[in-house]
């Protein structure tokens, strides 16, 4: 049973444009969902994260909205740029439990 | 460099050989984690300590499996009678202990079983 589903698979963007990830969950003990992204060959690296008692947090060009209702959560990424090329992995954990809980990923590619 | 490091970064074995990885997570950093990845997948959790106390494993941790950390610092994970299914990257995070669980991942070992 796949706890986060994540979607696209994969996403093709232009220089400039915005890219939209997202992510739902059926557990709704989860508290903590944070999202990576993973250069090939890498490990993932922590990207921008978020708590179910606010709605949206933006870093930067990162911005996760949160929906608790709906139980989903999405990245969007402002502006993206071929640098942001990467696999992107949202994830979440719940109080208690340490371990995080990944989606499948979604590769995004950003076009010059 | 002060973040997590992993050691070896790449190993091929042979079907049946025992292989060993080392994480060395960020300094100061309490607890400790293990994850495998497979190709195209997210990263699915092994196990975690926190100090030098395993506190949860996971039913993929088959008993060829056996993770370490004896001083609360580096962390040893070893795997026996490899398998070809054990191919994958081995992951190690770190983190304190704190009200957030942000987890630092290592740049993986890279197992590959022949």
């Amino acid at each position: 049973q796949q706890q986060v589903k994540q979607s696209p698979q994969s996403l093709i963007v232009q220089k400039g444009g915005i890219s939209i990830i997202n992510c739902a969950y059926e557990n709704t003990a989860f508290d903590y969902f944070p999202w990576y992204q993973q250069f090939p060959g890498k490990g993932p690296a922590l990207l921008i994260a978020i708590r179910p008692d606010v709605s949206e947090k933006k870093e930067g060009r990162f911005t996760i909205s949160f929906n608790k209702s709906a139980k989903q959560f999405s990245l969007h990424i402002m502006d993206s740029q071929p640098g942001d090329s990467a696999t992107y992995f949202c994830a979440a954990t719940q109080g208690g439990s340490e371990k995080l809980v990944f989606g499948k990923g979604t590769k995004l590619t950003v076009n010059p | 460099d002060t973040g997590v490091s992993q050691d070896p970064r790449h190993k091929i074995t042979k079907r049946g050989q025992n292989v060993t990885f080392r994480c060395d997570p960020i300094s100061e950093h309490n607890r400790l984690y293990w994850y495998r990845q497979t190709l195209g997948q997210g990263p699915e959790f092994l196990t975690y300590f926190q100090n030098e106390a395993q506190l949860e494993k996971s039913r993929l941790l088959s008993d060829r499996f056996s993770a370490e950390r004896p001083k609360g610092s580096f962390s040893t994970l070893e795997i026996q009678r490899t398998e070809q299914g054990d191919s994958a990257m081995y992951l190690c995070a770190s983190s304190l202990i704190s009200g957030f669980n942000e987890q630092f991942f290592g740049p993986g070992t890279r197992l590959t079983v022949l």
